[in-house]
């Protein structure tokens, strides 16, 4: 089983419209846990940290469910920039885990 | 200004060559790392250096070496290169080195793209 899962997509949204999806970890003893977006052919970047309590970041959600050993991201009123891959990224015994990413094209 | 910065940006090489990819960052941090990420686009970690120290060694052939000549500076060497050394290569770098159960953010070069033929 991989480390960090996710739904490779495409999430294909009209401009407008909010799109979630979630990832799936395996360690349970994980304790950080961040989304990063990257552009086609470009590095990752930060988007946001994921806190316990979930956190907000603009038009950006973030949210943890330990129990279930999941976190999500909510995009609402999606931009056309907001087309990428989202990766999810999970500490793992003092290495950062990489998921695969979930592509979202934000269509006009 | 780039903060982590890498060269070459593209590389295409013959199988059996000896290959050299450099990565500096200019933002202070005492952590560096290298990346690859194969076709299926996952990110797996190979090296982490903290303050020239060698941290992390993944499962990796020997034939890569990592060399960190100061904290601001880490290059890869990749000796007798096989098809499947074909990848996009990120350098990384944090403020400080993530212990269990604590990581910082980590900012990433453009990448090398490394093409094998």
């Amino acid at each position: 089983r991989k480390e960090v899962e996710q739904d490779p997509g495409p999430f294909n949204v009209p401009e407008g419209a909010t799109v979630a999806f979630n990832c799936t970890y395996s360690n349970s003893a994980s304790q950080s846990f961040f989304w990063y977006r990257q552009d086609c052919r470009k590095e990752p970047k930060l988007l946001m940290s994921v806190y316990s309590s979930g956190n907000e970041d603009g038009r950006f959600t973030a949210q943890l469910n330990r129990a279930s050993q999941y976190i999500s991201l909510l995009i609402r009123d999606s931009k056309l920039s907001d087309s990428a891959t989202y990766l999810c990224v999970v500490d793992s015994w003092g290495k950062l885990q990489f998921g695969a990413g979930t592509q979202v094209v934000v269509t006009p | 200004d780039t903060a982590v910065s890498q060269t070459p940006k593209y590389l295409v090489t013959q199988m059996g060559n000896d290959k050299s990819i450099k990565c500096e960052q200019n933002l202070g941090h005492d952590t560096m790392y290298w990346y690859k990420q194969d076709s299926k686009k996952f990110l797996k970690i190979m090296f982490s250096y903290n303050n020239k120290e060698l941290i992390i060694n993944e499962t990796v052939p020997n034939r890569f070496s990592p060399k960190s000549p100061d904290k601001a500076h880490l290059n890869l060497h990749i000796n007798s290169l096989e098809l499947g050394d074909s990848a996009v290569y990120f350098c990384a770098s944090s403020q400080r080195i993530g212990g269990r159960g604590v990581q910082e953010t980590q900012y990433f070069g453009p990448g090398t793209r490394l093409l094998v033929l």
